[in-house]
């Protein structure tokens, strides 16, 4: 099945140690997306990538990086991460193109920083 | 600035009775709205497209632009229905980018 899959699915790092997280697709999408997710609360946009392009939200502290090397793959690198880091993190990908369809999440890597 | 707004955290209905997740959003033009779901354990995933008019398990949503709302509805809920809800709109200053709400969480019980 084409999908989007999240590694890890769980993840313990040390405050200020360096983390990546990783996204990668099957469905061949132009776009990718990384969204942070704390408790109780919407999913909030840092960046996404359209193809090599690389749009990053206004309020996306310096803090947080991403790469995407090729079509299927797109990391989230979080240099320093601080205890207000720790949520859940949402790789999604959509088409591109001028008809919008939504997105395709995959199952999110919920990070805990210590 | 474009916002959606769910104003329930949390809704608990029996098993059989009506739903209705409410939606409320401010934008500027004709947006395009979604609705997700998430299972428990399990990822989140598009339920319905306002643009596409359909029904999916059962869940109905219409675009009132009047009242800027785009309520989720179901007549008859099922305890597979339990899960969190999330309504969504595009960000007007990029075509490809979803606005969320916080969500609301539906518990169905028998």
């Amino acid at each position: 099945d084409a999908m989007v899959i999240q590694n890890p699915r769980y993840q313990v790092t040390q405050f200020g140690k360096p983390v990546t997280l990783s996204c990668s697709q099957t469905l061949n999408h132009n776009v990718m997306y990384w969204y942070q997710q704390k408790s109780s609360q919407a999913p909030k946009l840092l960046f996404h990538y359209y193809d090599k392009d690389f749009n990053n939200e206004a309020d996306t502290p310096d803090n947080f990086q991403s790469r995407r090397p090729n079509t299927s793959f797109c990391f989230l690198d979080i240099r320093s991460p601080g205890l207000g880091d720790t949520a859940m993190y949402l790789c999604a990908t959509s088409r591109g193109g001028t008809v919008f369809y939504g997105y395709t999440f995959g199952s999110g890597t919920r990070l805990t920083v210590v | 600035a474009q916002r959606v707004t769910q104003p329930e955290k949390l809704l608990s209905v029996f098993k059989g009775a009506p739903v209705e997740l409410k939606c409320n959003y401010s934008y500027s033009g004709s947006p395009e709205l979604f609705w997700y779901v998430q299972y428990s354990r399990q990822r989140l995933q598009l339920l319905l497209r306002h643009i596409s008019r359909e029904s999916i398990k059962g869940f109905t949503a219409d675009l009132n632009k009047g009242e800027t709302s785009f309520h989720l509805k179901k007549p008859f809920a099922q305890e597979e229905d339990s899960a969190m809800y999330y309504c969504a709109l595009p960000d007007s200053g990029g075509y490809n980018k979803l606005i969320f709400g916080a969500g609301t969480r539906l518990a169905v019980h028998p």
